[in-house]
């Protein structure tokens, strides 16, 4: 079935360190990919997202560019700051509406 | 614009009791899902509403579970007896629309953490 794999945590950097989370996904067809991020004491919300292949998502200095060839979905940031300390899920949406699929998600620390 | 609303933020029981938790998704969103959250685990769909009808329930352990979605807006999730490995994060999450490609986004409430004894 669906699934997607992700970098194991947690992720610790001094803050205005470059960001790299990995993440790769085994789909049949083509489908959706997704960054979450959930903060401490909250849920989760939608970071950015991509539809088809080359497709670069971007939002609040983050970016991923969904790779078919690849099949990865790495989320970058050049310069993090201690407020984006929180967890990252990567999920895909496989094709045809079906449900969303999650990773394991991964802690990043960002320390001042 | 008002998000989604889960109670209760905490629940402790022991194991064989019953729980039940509630949400209210955004406002005209019709799509309703129900997520358990593992510690250090992503969300896993437990099921998914499109108004108050069921799309998806094949991950819900129905001996245990169940789930309703009355006139097609709030929600409620019961658990029934509990067993120590439900301890986790119930998750509701709405969105606008169920569309074929599923682009659509998925928003989240805070989520009801279950502590089972």
């Amino acid at each position: 079935g669906d699934s997607v794999t992700q970098m194991e945590g947690p992720v610790t950097l001094s803050e205005e360190a470059f960001l790299t989370i990995n993440c790769t996904y085994t789909a049949t067809g083509y489908p959706s990919l997704f960054w979450y991020v959930q903060y401490p004491g909250e849920g989760l919300q939608l970071l950015l997202k991509a539809t088809k292949a080359d497709d670069k998502g971007s939002n609040k200095g983050f970016e991923a560019t969904y790779r078919k060839e690849t099949t990865s979905f790495h989320l970058e940031k050049g310069s993090v700051q201690v407020s984006d300390s929180a967890v990252y899920f990567c999920a895909l949406s496989p094709s045809y509406g079906q449900n969303f699929v999650f990773g394991p998600g991964t802690r990043l620390s960002v320390l001042p | 614009e008002a998000g989604v609303a889960q109670s209760p933020r905490y629940k402790i029981i022991e194991k064989r009791q019953s729980v039940a938790f509630w949400c209210n998704p955004i406002s005209g969103h019709a799509t309703l899902y129900w997520y358990q959250q593992i510690l250090g685990q992503g969300p896993k769909l437990l099921i998914q509403f499109q108004n108050n009808g069921v799309v998806d329930d094949s991950q819900l352990p129905k001996d245990r579970f169940s789930a309703e979605r009355l006139k097609g807006v709030d929600s409620t999730l019961k658990i029934q007896p509990a067993k120590l490995e439900d301890s986790a994060v119930y998750l509701c999450a709405s969105s606008l629309h169920r569309d074929r490609w599923n682009t659509g986004e998925l928003f989240f409430g805070e989520g009801s953490r279950l502590t089972v004894l």
